[in-house]
């Protein structure tokens, strides 16, 4: 089945303590990319990747980083975790940029506690 | 600056009426504009992609529509059913080579028995 996945799907840490997300998809898609969702904000891109070992910020990226070693992961790390990056985080990916290429096929969301 | 306002930001219809959401957008240049449908905790689905050049688009009980001179789309739900009940997003492509979307807040949909 075509799908992205993401894990954990859950997860409590506290400030500091570094963690990872990890995020893979199964259709060869070139182009990949992390949201957070918070309330009345809608979906706000935090870093995206058009290949592998290449990456750019999006919209939010101050206290994230990525990485694109292989086309299928793109994991999502905070070094330092801090309250205000609790929120709801989807990764997503795409076969092109535009058209129909460019549709977005996303994961099942993580939804990120910090304390 | 690019936005994207959706409204009404939430909705509740009966089961069987229609509904339209709004979508005004201000991004320049214009590539494409998506609508998706998303459950409580899950990730957002595509329902419906416009080009420039298209004004009309179903898909199954939803249709939506673009009108790129005053930026403008709606999405048109008929014969609502209890499953419709979702948030709908609407999503805005610039055409500008990169990796960048402008979403919408989104309007939360609740269809009543």
């Amino acid at each position: 089945e075509a799908q992205v996945t993401q894990n954990p799907r859950y997860l409590i840490t506290v400030t500091g303590k570094k963690l990872t997300v990890t995020c893979s998809q199964n259709m060869n898609h070139e182009y990949m990319s992390w949201y957070r969702q918070d309330p009345g904000l809608g979906l706000r891109q935090i870093y995206y990747s058009m290949n592998v070992e290449v990456t750019d910020k999006g919209d939010v990226p101050e206290g994230y980083k990525v990485s694109r070693k292989e086309k299928r992961n793109f994991p999502l790390i905070l070094e330092s975790p801090s309250p205000n990056q609790t929120s709801l985080y989807f990764c997503a990916s795409s076969l092109g940029l535009a058209g129909v290429l460019g549709e977005q096929f996303f994961g099942p969301g993580t939804r990120l506690t910090v304390l | 600056k690019n936005q994207v306002e959706q409204s009404p930001q939430s909705l509740i219809i009966l089961e069987g009426k229609n509904c339209t959401l709004q979508c005004n957008y201000t991004v320049s240049p214009f590539s494409n504009l998506r609508w998706y449908k998303q459950d409580t905790g899950r990730g957002p689905v595509s329902l419906t992609i416009m080009t420039f050049s298209e004004n009309t688009k179903s898909n199954g009980r939803y249709t939506a529509t673009l009108d790129a001179d005053t930026k403008q789309s709606s999405l048109h739900i008929t014969a609502s059913q209890l499953s419709d009940s979702a948030s709908y997003i609407c999503v805005v492509s610039a055409a500008s080579g990169t990796y960048k979307y402008i979403f919408g807040t989104g309007t939360r949909l609740k269809v009543l028995a």
